[in-house]
């Protein structure tokens, strides 16, 4: 069964803490793509990546880091220095590298809340 | 000019009826408009798309309309129904040399349908 999954579906975290969020593909995907979506704001690029041990900032990567030291991972740290991380996170994949017109695949999504 | 700019942010419509969801962008390097449908805790699946190449793009009950002069694009459901209800997002990318996939999208319409 083909698929993005992302682990844990929530996550509690307190100030200060660093966690890491997962996401796992299966899909032979050479991209994939962290989102953070608020309410009223839409999905914001966090971090993307077009191959395996390269990666690059998105539109608000401050306070967040990433890796991808395998095709089908690319873990996403929200650290202390994330001033607002309460958020639903989602990852996302794409089949080739830069095709514009490829499909994004996107997993279920992680609830994170800091309390 | 990175921006997609989506209205309304909500929308309710009674069963049978049209939905229309409009977003405009300002970026004409953008040459790919997909829209994705979120349901409550899961994450966004493509649901239609467009190259600006046509006005017009109709999948069942869903059509994009696009205005290339007027760097509009809209989404029409016709005779939607309770289980259309949803979040919907348009989005855009860009292709060249650079690209990379990126999408970037709107801020969500919330759309709900009575039956």
């Amino acid at each position: 069964d083909g698929g993005i999954t992302q682990s844990p579906k929530y996550l509690f975290r307190k100030e200060g803490q660093n966690v890491t969020l997962s996401c796992e593909q299966n899909l032979n995907h050479d991209a994939m793509y962290w989102y953070r979506q608020d309410p009223g704001q839409g999905l914001r690029l966090i971090y993307y990546s077009q191959i395996v041990n390269d990666f690059q900032k998105g539109d608000i990567a401050e306070g967040y880091s990433v890796s991808r030291e395998k095709k089908e991972s690319f873990p996403l740290t929200v650290t202390s220095a994330q001033k607002n991380p309460t958020a639903f996170y989602l990852c996302a994949s794409t089949e080739t590298r830069g095709g514009s017109t490829d499909t994004q695949y996107f997993g279920p999504g992680t609830r994170l809340t800091v309390l | 000019q990175q921006q997609v700019k989506q209205s309304p942010q909500s929308l309710i419509v009674q069963k049978g009826g049209i939905s229309i969801i409009n977003c405009a962008y300002e970026n004409t390097a953008f040459d790919y408009f997909p829209w994705y449908q979120q349901f409550p805790g899961k994450g966004p699946a493509l649901l239609i798309a467009i190259r600006p190449d046509v006005s017009e793009k109709k999948e069942g009950r869903f059509t994009i309309s696009f205005n290339k002069s007027a760097k509009q694009f809209s989404l029409h459901i016709m005779d939607s129904q309770p289980g259309d209800s949803a979040t919907y997002f348009c989005a855009a990318s860009k292709a060249g040399p650079s690209n990379t996939g990126k999408l970037i999208f709107g801020q969500g319409t919330t759309l709900q349908v009575k039956p």
